[in-house]
This record gives structure tokens, C-alpha cells and sequence, in this order.
């Protein structure tokens, strides 16, 4: 089965450090680029931060970029994301998503996605 | 940065009723980089549409996309009682990969 499974959130105090972790199986992991996408409570979609195929190349939403970092072990078939100086405005679930291949070509439309992990940054 | 707009925000419908939702982009779209998903509240987001029209794995035919430019669409041909859901667009192209604020439909 084709999963997404992502783990690592919690309760965090501001100022704070978490690291979510997200594990796929089922599915060639070198050959897709991966994405943190987050929802606020009652909220809608947020694109966070990407990953292409090898690590070699990563990009950030402008509220993120210089406090995430975004990573991944092709051996482990894991995609990461650092989160330090952590915000109350950063408390959302964070969901990995991997990017489509369509035709062999990358696209940013996500066909399978984990099922999510809360982040909570609070005194 | 390309901002999508939604409408309307929600729709009270019945189970099989058409529905038609939506999404204007701030600039000009090229069709291949606009996706839709379906929300359960509680669960992920699920890929129903991508390059405008194209829809994905395992997604019934009663659902549809059409547009160009700046004007998109979903279509319900005929909505099943688990198509009661928030729905949005997504421009896929760049970064910042935006969504749209969502449509929610709800059951009348």
C-alpha cells in the first residue's frame, strides 16, 4: 500500500525546536519530490517547504524560510522537517505530500498524502 | 505570487444535485498547474483533479474540471453524500505552491 506516514508533533513552547518525521512505503521514494503542506485549526491549506528527489535542492514559504529545514534519507525512505523558533502562529497540522509524476514529470499536485501531525506552540 | 479566489465560500446542496465551484487566479494560469482536492473534515486533502481536467487515480467520473487563464471549475455531475466536503484549488506551477480558501459544501 502507497502511505505517507508522518510523526514527530507535539506540544511545544515558543522559542522552541521539533522535528516531524514522515516515513513512505509502498512507492519508488528516490524518484518523487516531497512537500510539508499545514492547516491551522479551522483553517485552510498551507504550502510550507519542498524537497526535489536527492536533497540537493529545497525552497520555503517566506513565514518559514531561515527557522525550517526540510530534508530527506532516500535509505530510510523519510522526509524531514526542522522547525526552530517556533511561533504560536506555526500551531497547525503538518501533513507531508508527495508531488505527482505525470508523463515523468514533476508536478506540484499532491497525489497521496500522510495523515497529518499536530504541532502545538503554547506557554 | 498567484492568488486564488474561491466562490462561493459555502453551498447548502442535496444529494444529487449538480454543483459547479469556482476558482479565479489573480494572473494567468497555464492549465497544466491547477489541481483540485476534496477535505473530509478530520482527514488529508485528497487529489481529485490536476493539470485543469485530468482527474486522478481512483476519482469517480461524476467529478470534472474545466477553464483557462484565470477562471477554473469543478463540477459535481451529481453529488453522493460523501461528496459533502471543503474543496479547493491549487496553482501547482512555482513556489509559492498557493490553495484557494476552499468551498465548503454542506447538505441542505
Amino acid at each position: 500500500e502507497v502511505q505517507l506516514v508522518e510523526s514527530g508533533g507535539g506540544l511545544v513552547q515558543p522559542g522552541g525546536s521539533l522535528r516531524l518525521s514522515c516515513e513512505a512505503s509502498g512507492f519508488t521514494f528516490s524518484s518523487h519530490w516531497m512537500y510539508w503542506v499545514r492547516q491551522a485549526p479551522g483553517k485552510g491549506l498551507v504550502w510550507v517547504s519542498r524537497v526535489n528527489s536527492d536533497g540537493s535542492g529545497t525552497i520555503y514559504a517566506d513565514s518559514v524560510r531561515g527557522r525550517f529545514t526540510i530534508s530527506r534519507d532516500n535509505a530510510k525512505n523519510t522526509v524531514y522537517l526542522q522547525m526552530n523558533s517556533l511561533r504560536a502562529e506555526d500551531t497547525a497540522v503538518y501533513y507531508c505530500a508527495r508531488a505527482s509524476l505525470v508523463g515523468g514529470v514533476t508536478l506540484a499536485a499532491f497525489d497521496i498524502w500522510g495523515q497529518g501531525t499536530m504541532v502545538t506552540v503554547s506557554s | 505570487e498567484i492568488v486564488l479566489t474561491q466562490s462561493p465560500g459555502t453551498l447548502s446542496l442535496s444529494p444529487g444535485e449538480r454543483v459547479t465551484l469556482s476558482c479565479r487566479a489573480s494572473q494567468s494560469v497555464i492549465s497544466t498547474y491547477l489541481a483540485w482536492y476534496q477535505q473530509i473534515p478530520g482527514r488529508a486533502p485528497r487529489l481529485l483533479i490536476y493539470g485543469t481536467s485530468s482527474r486522478a487515480t481512483g476519482v469517480p467520473d461524476r467529478f470534472s474540471g474545466s477553464g483557462s487563464g484565470t477562471d477554473f471549475t469543478l463540477t459535481i455531475s451529481r453529488l453522493e453524500p460523501e461528496d459533502f466536503a471543503v474543496y479547493y484549488c491549487q496553482f501547482c506551477g512555482t513556489s509559492p505552491f498557493t490553495f484557494g480558501p476552499g468551498t465548503k459544501v454542506e447538505i441542505k
